[in-house]
């Protein structure tokens, strides 16, 4: 079982759609969760840190379920530029601190 | 705004061939890792470095990649011999001091094995 897994996609929404993503992981020991945001060909950059008192953005909301380990991504109003590849990411190893990626969402949004 | 430095940014070598890519973190960044990603994948872990001292390569192929950082600021992945199925891209990130930070990323390197 992998680690982390995410939705398989592709999403393809029209604009000012909402749309949800969302993630499960398997170590319960895991401690911080992110999402983070890859366009193509270019690196990760974070997104938002996700808390168990779930947090928002802007049009971005996540939230976390530490009994369901689960973790999930809404995107209210999106527009043409919400289009690239989400990543759901837990630390885990025994320093707490590694970063562990999904395999990523994509998100197309069209005019 | 301090960023992570790769290089190279592309890299086409032939199988069998040795092939090093090298990093530098931002400035104070304790935690360094590498990771492999393949396309239409996520980011998979190779090492990760706090200072000099490596924490995690339990993912990392050591019978042909090494990794180190000798100082405890910049490193260097190398593949020794590459195999077509490396072609990947390899990813540096770092992490400021503490548990729970996020890690920022360099614009990677492209390597293609022919």
């Amino acid at each position: 079982r992998k680690e982390v897994e995410q939705d398989p996609g592709p999403f393809n929404v029209p604009e000012g759609a909402t749309v949800a993503f969302n993630c499960t992981y398997s170590n319960s020991a895991s401690q911080s969760f992110f999402w983070y945001r890859q366009d193509c060909r270019k690196e990760p950059k974070l997104l938002m840190s996700v808390y168990s008192s779930g947090n928002e953005d802007g049009r971005f909301t996540a939230q976390l379920n530490r009994a369901s380990q689960y973790i999930s991504l809404l995107i209210r109003d999106s527009k043409l530029s919400d289009s690239a590849t989400y990543l759901c990411v837990v630390t885990q190893n025994q320093a707490g601190t590694a970063l562990i990626f999904g395999k990523g969402t994509t998100l197309s949004v069209s005019s | 705004e301090a960023e992570v430095a790769q290089s190279p940014r592309y890299k086409i070598t032939e199988k069998s061939q040795a092939v090093a890519f090298w990093c530098d973190p931002i400035s104070g960044h304790a935690t360094l890792y590498w990771y492999r990603q393949i396309l239409g994948q996520g980011p998979e872990l190779l090492v990760q470095f706090q200072d000099e001292s490596v924490v995690d390569d339990s993912q990392l192929p050591k019978d042909r990649f090494s990794a180190e950082r000798l100082k405890g600021v910049d490193s260097t992945l190398k593949i020794q011999p590459a195999e077509l199925g490396d072609s990947a891209m390899y990813l540096c990130a770092s992490s400021p001091p503490g548990m729970n930070t996020e890690a920022f990323f360099g614009q990677g390197t492209r390597l293609t094995v022919v």
